[in-house]
C-alpha cells in the first residue's frame, strides 16, 4: 500500500533550527510537496521537490532523497508564527497525491 | 478576493438532512477536489474532476456525490448527512500543464457538523 510517515507532533524554540523528516512508499514518484497549515485555516504551498537534493527557499528548505523515500522540511530561524502543522505529500504514478497526517510544530519563547 | 471560495463556512446540521457544500475558483484551473480533514487525520480525497466531463471517486466517496457545473464550480452534498460527517472540508484546485508542478491552490474550508 502506500503510506506516508512522519511524526505527530514537535517541539522547538523561538530562533532555532528544527527539521521535520517525511518518508514514504508510493507506487510510482513525481514529486513531494510540504505545505503549512495553521489551525483551522488551509493549507499552504510551501515547496516541492522531485529531484534529489537540497531546494533552498528564505528560512525554508527542502530536501529529498528519492532512493530513500525520503524527504525533509528545514526550518531556520524560528518565529511563533510558525506555530502550524506542516503536511507531506507524495504524487503517485497515477500523480494522486497521498497526504501524511501531518506533524504538528509548537514553538516556545 | 480569494481565488478558491466555499460556501458556507460553518454548518451546523442534523442526522439525514441533505446539505450541499459548493466551491467556486477565478485561477482557471481544470482540476478540482474535494478533500475531508479530520483530527490526526491526513487530508482524505473524496471526490476529483479533472475537467466538467470527468468525474472521478476518491477514497472516501461513499455517503456523497458531487457535480462539476462549469469549468469554475464543483460542488459536494452530502444526501443524508450523518454524525461521522462532520469534519472540515477543502475544495483545491490545480493545473498540470507546461511544467506546472501540480500544486494545489485550497479554499479556506467549510466546517460542517451533523448533530
Amino acid at each position: 500500500g502506500q503510506n506516508i510517515d512522519q511524526p505527530t507532533e514537535m517541539t522547538a524554540t523561538e530562533g532555532a533550527i528544527v527539521q521535520i523528516n517525511c518518508t514514504y512508499q508510493t507506487s510510482g514518484f513525481n514529486g513531494l510537496f510540504w505545505y503549512q497549515q495553521h489551525a483551522g485555516e488551509a493549507p499552504t504551498f510551501l515547496s516541492y521537490n522531485v529531484l534529489d537534493g537540497l531546494e533552498e527557499k528564505g528560512r525554508f528548505s527542502s530536501f529529498l532523497s528519492r532512493s530513500k523515500g525520503y524527504s525533509y522540511l528545514l526550518l531556520k530561524e524560528l518565529q511563533m508564527k510558525d506555530s502550524a502543522s506542516y503536511l507531506c505529500a507524495a504524487i503517485d504514478s497515477n500523480y494522486q497525491l497521498i497526504w501524511g497526517a501531518g506533524t504538528k510544530l509548537i514553538i516556545k519563547p | 478576493d480569494a481565488d478558491v471560495t466555499q460556501t458556507p463556512r460553518n454548518r451546523i446540521t442534523k442526522t439525514g438532512k441533505r446539505i450541499m457544500l459548493e466551491c467556486s475558483q477565478t485561477k482557471g484551473h481544470d482540476r478540482m477536489y474535494w478533500y475531508r480533514q479530520d483530527p490526526g487525520l491526513g487530508l482524505r480525497l473524496i471526490y476529483y474532476s479533472f475537467d466538467v466531463k470527468d468525474i472521478n471517486k476518491g477514497e472516501i466517496s461513499d455517503g456523497y456525490s458531487v457535480s462539476r457545473q462549469a469549468q469554475a464550480k464543483f460542488s459536494l452534498s452530502l444526501e443524508s448527512a450523518i454524525p461521522n460527517q462532520t469534519a472540515l472540508y477543502f475544495c483545491a484546485t490545480s493545473d498540470l500543464a507546461g511544467g506546472d508542478t501540480g500544486e494545489l491552490f485550497f479554499g479556506e474550508g467549510s466546517r460542517l457538523t451533523v448533530l
